[in-house]
């Protein structure tokens, strides 16, 4: 089953407006990344929350985390239309021992920005 | 720096018919992970490796093998490709572990075809 859950799967916005995801998960985590897939391209990293976070920052981007309801969000502020992308949250879950980067991702949102 | 390499981009089998899918980093990572991505269904991982010489099976291993003779390069190979194959293959790597809060650096994708 899957451990993260996005929403809403698609969000179509205009350039300049604030775009909002959100990923919920079922276990205790280690950490949550979000990344980003362009086109026919691979992932690409934009950001990582510990478990003892709850918010932060990396340019545009905005991430906070809720480990009591096992939730997260990504805002992209005044969006632009290259930001137009699939966004998929990660999880790393918690389970005793290491877990050698077995992440589990969610099944994306798909975010088009209009110009 | 390249980063994360994999061959061929795309490919065609016939059910029955065996390939290989390479995947190169010169990024001097130990870890490694083939992951699969189908629509709806995010992506889940088929195998990793901690380290050359080491593999270990992931969320969905059946159909597939692995190999990481060299540090530098993950092997995944379809034995006797089935339609339920067809999917985009993305290989990923990592300094450390994600419950060190290393991130995933990932190639392009490899689409696969099986008819």
């Amino acid at each position: 089953s899957q451990q993260g859950e996005e929403d809403p799967q698609a969000l179509s916005i205009q350039e300049g407006e604030n775009a909002t995801m959100n990923c919920s998960y079922k276990t205790s985590i280690n950490n949550l990344q979000w990344y980003r897939q362009n086109s026919g391209r691979g992932l690409v990293h934009l950001i990582l929350i510990r478990s003892n976070e709850r918010e932060k920052h990396s340019g545009r981007l905005r991430v906070t985390l809720d480990t009591s309801k096992k939730s997260s969000s990504l805002l992209i502020t005044a969006s632009r239309a290259a930001d137009t992308a699939s966004y998929f949250c990660a999880t790393d879950a918690r389970a005793g021992g290491t877990s050698y980067g077995k992440l589990t991702f969610g099944q994306g949102t798909i975010l088009t920005v209009h110009p | 720096n390249a980063g994360v390499t994999q061959t061929p981009k795309f490919r065609v089998l016939k059910t029955g018919q065996s390939m290989t899918l390479l995947c190169a980093q010169d990024m001097n990572h130990e870890y490694m992970y083939w992951y699969r991505q189908d629509p709806g269904m995010g992506l889940r991982l088929i195998h990793y490796s901690v380290g050359e010489g080491t593999t270990a099976k992931g969320e969905v291993p059946d159909g597939y093998n692995v190999s990481r003779l060299k540090k530098q390069n993950f092997l995944l190979g379809l034995e006797s490709a089935a339609p339920s194959q067809t999917s985009v293959y993305f290989c990923a790597s990592s300094r450390r572990p994600s419950s060190y809060n290393s991130p995933l650096h990932f190639g392009n994708g490899t689409r696969l075809t099986v008819t």
